[in-house]
């Protein structure tokens, strides 16, 4: 399996929410990532875990909380979002290179 | 700090044309590239990495890139392009672990029939 899974594909919230994006790998990767994409900009790095622990926060705000239950299960718990944080949400697991997942497409109303 | 650069942000280019994406890096270290190719609505595929070893990588889909250490370079290349390759290209550089990534602005490559 050289896959990672997100869940949902897709999410509309409103800003008075609690939500959560989920993501699976089970390539035995110790090494997990969110990442941010704006429309027609990069991908821009957001936390780090590495062997289930938090190993990079890149100064994101309070209101976006990970959590790494074990090593095969990244979740990104959501509450209280901005219009402005409508993007593409990426998980991504590495070793050698970086396996990105198909993206929630988060839409915050 | 490191940082990447990609030169075009659009590369518009006609059927089984050759093309040439390029890619400069800034890095103090030793570095790791990459680039990843993303096609509208989907996440990000490897398409080939540069970790050590020979300076021409060979990547997916006929693609490859050429690491230049003189010139801070890694342009992507392919001899003749299809329409399927229309896609965002982003070269990327790693800081620490290869899934802590510094990516370029992107290249929109439009192959034209």
């Amino acid at each position: 399996d050289t896959e990672v899974t997100q869940t949902p594909k897709h999410l509309v919230m409103g800003m008075t929410n609690k939500k959560s994006l989920k993501c699976e790998q089970h390539m035995g990767h110790r090494a997990m990532y969110w990442y941010k994409q704006k429309a027609k900009k990069p991908p821009e790095l957001m936390f780090v875990y590495s062997y289930e622990k938090l190993s990079i926060n890149e100064s994101v705000p309070s209101r976006f909380s990970p959590e790494c239950p074990n090593s095969s299960l990244l979740n990104l718990h959501l509450h209280a979002l901005q219009p402005e944080d409508s993007a593409l949400y990426l998980c991504a697991s590495s070793q050698d290179w970086a396996f990105f997942g198909q993206g929630t497409r988060l839409t915050v109303v | 700090a490191q940082s990447v650069t990609q030169l075009d942000s659009q590369v518009p280019v006609f059927e089984e044309a050759p093309v040439e994406l390029r890619c400069n890096y800034s890095s103090s270290v030793s570095v790791y590239l990459f680039w990843y190719v993303q096609y509208p609505n989907q996440g990000l595929q490897l398409l080939l990495k540069y970790l050590s070893g020979s300076t021409l990588v060979k990547g997916i889909n006929g693609f490859e890139a050429e690491f230049n250490k003189s010139q801070t370079s890694f342009h992507l290349r392919k001899p003749s392009v299809h329409i399927s390759d229309t896609a965002e290209y982003f070269c990327a550089v790693s800081r620490g672990s290869q899934g802590n990534l510094i990516f370029g602005k992107g290249t929109k490559l439009s192959v034209k029939p």
